[in-house]
């Protein structure tokens, strides 16, 4: 069926460390890709975005990356801080006319001090 | 501007009672998705709405349902509640709802749980 998995559910880094999150999506048809953040009681945050015209794309500490060969969608986070520690869920597009994204399951991510 | 806004923030009901759940959009969003997340699993899509009219809906039975009024806000309703319905319900907007372009903004969530 229909799904954007996630590699590791859960990821415990060591404070100022680097964080890659990975997620794999299945519709090679899907051309717009996103990054949430969810801390414990709060909504899903916006990240950062990519579209499939895209293979990078930085924004403050944090990068994407695109690999569509492979439908491999990466979000790494530079020098990791406390704050840092969330879930984080990749979001999948769905193809035109269906008006809704395919969420993961999520990525518990630790920041150790 | 002010986020996406839920009502109420937590419920809790008992077997085969009905809620009603409340969604304001940010000013100027006309779409309005629902997402139910559980713990465990991914956020699994409800509906969209935009323009009064639902223009999706996800794999849930029919006890399920929304709704969206003309300045854009929405309800969803579960009847006959069940334990599996207990869960995190999440709204989101957006300005159009093109999934190719635009990124979902959402609200903290309404928290329901069922006993």
């Amino acid at each position: 069926g229909e799904s954007v998995g996630l590699h590791l559910p859960t990821l415990s880094v060591q404070e100022g460390d680097n964080s890659i999150i990975n997620c794999a999506y299945s519709n090679s048809a899907s051309d717009y890709f996103i990054w949430y953040k969810q801390e414990s009681g709060k909504g899903p945050q916006f990240i950062i975005d990519i579209r499939s015209n895209m293979d990078k794309r930085q924004g403050q500490r944090v990068t994407v990356l695109l690999n569509k060969t492979v439908k491999h969608l990466s979000l790494q986070i530079a020098a990791t801080q406390p704050g840092d520690s969330a879930v984080y869920f990749c979001a999948e597009g769905a193809p035109s006319g269906t008006y809704k994204y395919i969420f993961g399951t999520g990525t518990r991510l630790k920041v150790l001090a | 501007k002010a986020g996406v806004t839920q009502t109420p923030r937590y419920l809790i009901k008992t077997r085969g009672q009905q809620v009603t759940l409340s969604c304001s959009p940010i000013s100027g969003h006309r779409s309005v998705s629902w997402y139910q997340q559980t713990p465990g699993q991914g956020l699994q899509f409800l509906f969209e709405y935009f323009s009064e009219t639902q223009r999706n809906k996800g794999n849930f039975p029919g006890r399920f349902s929304g709704r969206q009024f003309s300045n854009s806000r929405s309800e969803m309703n579960v009847s006959t509640l069940e334990l599996g319905d207990s869960a995190l319900y999440l709204c989101a907007s957006s300005p159009t709802g093109r999934t190719g372009s635009e990124k979902l903004f959402f609200g903290s969530g309404t928290q329901l749980s069922v006993l």
